[in-house]
């Protein structure tokens, strides 16, 4: 099982819908999460982290649920800038560790 | 401005040569990170350093060195037994090995 899964989609969206990716990870000690945007071509950037109690930024909210093992990041209202792929990111518990990136999510919101 | 550089933005080289792509970053982050990203792929790290004067392979160190003699400075150099070095490469710094990453623009290496 890989570290870290997203779908890869593409989700193709129109604009104001509100659209959900999930990314499931793999060890039960990871303990950091965090949501990045890429941009075709681009260097990713980070959107978000991922708390326990969940994390709200303007449209944006991300979940977290360590029963099933996966993170969440909800898009409310899309805009055509939030067309972009979403790449999540979790370590895996170690303190030798590192951050392991799923391949990412790619959004269109069409007009 | 704090932030993350890498130069060049893009690199052409000859089969055979090998060629070093440059990080410097002035966060004063301890870790650093390089990583490959294949046209509609994922991120694929192929060292990362905790500190100055150490760093560890990744999953794809076959083919690449790194150093990390300053803690601002994390050089890459992609050597002639590297397979398929055509790649965007990607530096990326935090605070600590499990924290959040901060990415530099990245550095277009084609092969010839």
């Amino acid at each position: 099982r890989k570290e870290v899964e997203q779908d890869p989609g593409p989700f193709n969206v129109p604009e104001g819908a509100t659209v959900a990716f999930n990314c499931t990870y793999s060890n039960s000690a990871s303990q950091s999460f965090f949501w990045y945007r890429q941009d075709c071509r681009k260097e990713p950037k980070l959107l978000m982290s991922v708390y326990s109690s969940g994390n709200e930024d303007g449209r944006f909210t991300a979940q977290l649920n360590r029963a099933s093992q996966y993170i969440s990041l909800l898009i409310r209202d899309s805009k055509l800038s939030d067309s972009a792929t979403y790449l999540c990111a979790v370590n895996m518990g170690s303190t030798l560790g590192r951050l392991y990136f799923g391949r990412g999510t790619q959004l269109t919101v069409w007009p | 401005d704090g932030g993350i550089t890498q130069s060049p933005k893009y690199l052409f080289r000859k089969e055979g040569q090998n060629v070093t792509l440059s990080c410097e970053q002035n966060l004063n982050h301890d870790a650093m990170y390089w990583y490959r990203q294949d046209p509609g792929q994922g991120l694929r790290l192929i060292y990362y350093s905790q500190i100055v004067n150490d760093f560890q392979k990744g999953d794809i160190a076959e083919g690449y060195s790194v150093s990390r003699e300053k803690k601002e400075s994390f050089p890459l150099t992609v050597t002639s037994a590297q397979k398929n070095p055509t790649a965007f490469y990607l530096c990326a710094s935090s605070r600590g090995v499990n924290n959040e990453q901060f990415f530099g623009p990245g550095t277009r290496l084609t092969v010839l």
